[in-house]
């Protein structure tokens, strides 16, 4: 079973900190997904990174594929409370099939 | 102006009942799927039709049957409904696997 572990399961920080979130396999993955989930919605893709070592910015955040494309990371800028959400990397390992990680809780505190 | 619905958005019931959940989407997508997401938040996929199809199976109980219609709806009927069922259930479609739309869900609570 090829699983994706994202680290740390919670994170809690004040607002206007900075934070990183991340999101590691064994294996190899074809492309990346970052997903967020507010509480009772359902996921909202937030980015794809397909190219090993791309980095993409939207507005306070920045992905980053690694090289071997085993990992990525999630960056936030002077986090703000809108921004508290259930962060899911997802990925696919040539299926056509996304599996989902473990999740990071992130609560930002006014 | 919903993208991807489904109903109930709430459903408790008892072990041993049969419960359907509903899914509709209006973006036209060919694609449709169900995730299962437990309580310490894992999404793991379930089914995904393709155009009325079946695509992917997991390693779903048999009490679990989907049923899609039509292209814009996929169902989920589950039988003999038990308590490790409870979670919350997502409906997603898409025009391509890598670009999902999820639905709000459903919370499944078997008592």
């Amino acid at each position: 079973t090829q699983l994706l572990e994202q680290s740390p399961q919670f994170l809690s920080i004040q607002e206007g900190e900075n934070l990183t979130v991340y999101c590691n396999s064994s294996s190899v993955f074809s492309s990346l997904q970052w997903y967020r989930q507010e509480p009772g919605e359902g996921p909202v893709l937030l980015v794809t990174v397909v190219t090993g070592g791309e980095v993409k910015k939207l507005k306070r955040l920045t992905f980053q594929f690694g090289d071997a494309r085993k990992d990525s990371s999630l960056h936030i800028t002077a986090a703000q409370p809108g921004d508290t959400g259930l962060y899911l990397c997802a990925c696919n390992f040539g299926n056509e099939k996304l599996t989902f990680g473990t999740g990071t809780r992130l609560t930002i505190i006014p | 102006d919903t993208a991807v619905s489904q109903t109930p958005k709430y459903l408790v019931t008892q072990m041993g009942n049969d419960k359907s959940i509903k899914c509709e989407q209006n973006l036209g997508h060919d694609t449709m799927y169900w995730y299962k997401q437990d309580s310490k938040k894992f999404l793991k996929i379930m089914f995904s039709y393709n155009n009325k199809e079946l695509i992917i199976n997991e390693t779903v109980p048999n009490r679990f049957s989907p049923k899609s219609p039509d292209k814009a709806h996929l169902n989920l009927h589950i039988n003999s409904l038990e308590l490790g069922d409870s979670a919350v259930y997502f409906c997603a479609s898409s025009q391509v696997w890598s670009q999902q739309y999820f639905g709000p869900g459903t919370r499944l609570t078997v008592t």
